[in-house]
């Protein structure tokens, strides 16, 4: 079975704090992706990377920041975090062999800043 | 204009009803359409996806794709309770990379 595992559920941080998410996969995938899910806006793509350190902006990347120095591994970090990034991220993966390939996700990590 | 269009809903239908979901998307060079799941506090999952145009069938779901109204559609046949779940389209942009998502749409199947 497919696993992309978020390392939090539930976080809570303060404003201004510096806040890593980390998302590893164990599939040997070589897509990797950071959504956030907002109520009304559905899923936004913040970062996505497909290669050992590329990584590429999605549509909302201001605010954020990225780190893949390994391939299962997939981290978004929030510089300076801000209430406005209170949100559900959730993490995905996918292989980029076969065409129409699934996105695999993990449970989400459901963050409050405060 | 979104390159995907998705009604948000909320959708509820009695038990054992056909519920039909739909998107609609503006660039027609996109092939690959996709129906993911997703289960309230969970990620989204993978239901079915079709290329280019026409039906595909899997148990009680059928997803059909009119690519000359660039129209997608998931027909869920004798819903059930468990179907209760918001179900997102997406497409797969061309460089097989980028999932381009649809708001989701917030079904609810009362027993």
């Amino acid at each position: 079975d497919v696993k992309v595992t978020q390392s939090s559920r539930y976080l809570v941080k303060r404003t201004g704090e510096k806040v890593f998410l980390e998302c590893v996969q164990d599939m040997d995938h070589e897509n990797m992706f950071w959504y956030r899910q907002d109520p009304g806006l559905g899923l936004r793509l913040i970062y996505f990377s497909y290669d050992v350190k590329m990584k590429e902006k999605g549509d909302i990347p201001e605010g954020y920041s990225v780190s893949r120095e390994k391939k299962e591994r997939f981290s978004l970090i929030l510089e300076s975090a801000s209430t406005n990034q209170t949100s559900m991220y959730l993490c995905a993966s996918s292989s980029l062999d076969r065409v129409g390939t699934e996105a695999f996700f993990g449970q989400g990590t459901r963050l409050t800043v405060v | 204009q979104k390159e995907v269009e998705q009604d948000p809903g909320p959708l509820s239908v009695p038990e054992g009803a056909i519920v039909s979901l739909n998107c609609t998307y503006s660039n027609s060079a996109f092939q690959y359409f996709m129906w993911y799941r997703q289960y309230s506090r969970k990620g989204p999952e993978l239901l079915m996806y079709t290329y280019s145009s026409g039906n595909k069938e899997d148990g009680r779901f059928t997803a059909q794709v009119d690519k000359s109204s660039k129209y997608i559609s998931l027909f869920i046949r004798d819903s059930q309770p468990s179907d209760s779940a918001t179900y997102l389209c997406a497409i797969l942009a061309g460089n097989n990379r980028k999932l381009i998502w649809g708001l989701g749409t917030s079904l609810a199947v009362n027993p």
